[in-house]
């Protein structure tokens, strides 16, 4: 079993939709939980960060994490053709200036 | 800030010859990492550094691949010999290093490359 798990798409949605994106993992040791934007040709950037469990709300972003079933989830409220990009989770045992593992990341598309 | 700046954007070269990837991390940054991204395998790290140490090499593939980090705003990652299955894209980040663990990580555009 990997060691982060999240499913690939592609999932495309109209705008305006809402966008559940999300990971698996098997490692009870990480406590830090990210999700990074990928747009098509570019480095990832951090979208999101979570320590341990617990909501955290930024706009049209929310990061869900439940570390007692080792899921985390990306909602995506009223989504725009702009968030079009690959999502990717990351998860440390030890914070962001430490080793992160990623997940293969999803690519999402949003139809005007 | 110019954010991480890497060289060469693209890179195009044949079987067994060497290849030498650069990196500029962010000025005042501690922490420089070197990913591989590629369609079968994801995002994997290969080898971070902390203050121009290497911290954790358990990532990089083979003895044919090889990082150093002369000073705290240089870096490279060698590749000798290359094999078509070294294609891939290759990410430099940088992160400033805190206690708090609230850390990022900032990543450059990429190298592309394509052993043939």
């Amino acid at each position: 079993q990997k060691e982060v798990e999240q499913d690939p798409g592609p999932l495309s949605v109209p705008e305006g939709a809402i966008v559940s994106l999300n990971c698996t993992y098997s490692n009870s040791a990480f406590q830090y939980f990210m999700w990074y934007r990928q747009y098509s040709r570019k480095g990832p950037e951090l979208l999101m960060y979570t320590y341990s469990s617990g909501n955290k709300e930024d706009g049209r972003f929310t990061a869900q994490v439940d570390k007692s079933s080792k899921y985390i989830s990306l909602f995506i409220r009223d989504s725009q053709p702009s968030d079009s990009a690959t999502y990717l989770c990351a998860m440390s045992s030890q914070g962001g200036s430490e080793k992160l593992v990623f997940g293969k990341g999803t690519k999402l598309t949003v139809n005007p | 800030d110019a954010g991480v700046i890497q060289s060469p954007r693209h890179e195009v070269t044949e079987m067994g010859q060497e290849v030498t990837l650069r990196c500029k991390p962010i000025s005042g940054h501690d922490y420089l990492f070197w990913y591989r991204q590629t369609m079968m395998r994801g995002l994997e790290l290969l080898i971070y550094f902390n203050n121009n140490v290497p911290i954790d090499d358990s990532g990089m593939p083979e003895d044919r691949f090889s990082a150093k980090m002369p000073n705290a705003s240089f870096s490279t990652l060698k590749i000798q010999p290359s094999e078509p299955r070294d294609s891939a894209v290759y990410f430099c980040a940088s992160s400033l290093g805190t206690s708090l663990g609230a850390d990022t990580q900032y990543f450059g555009p990429g190298t592309r490359l394509t052993v043939l």
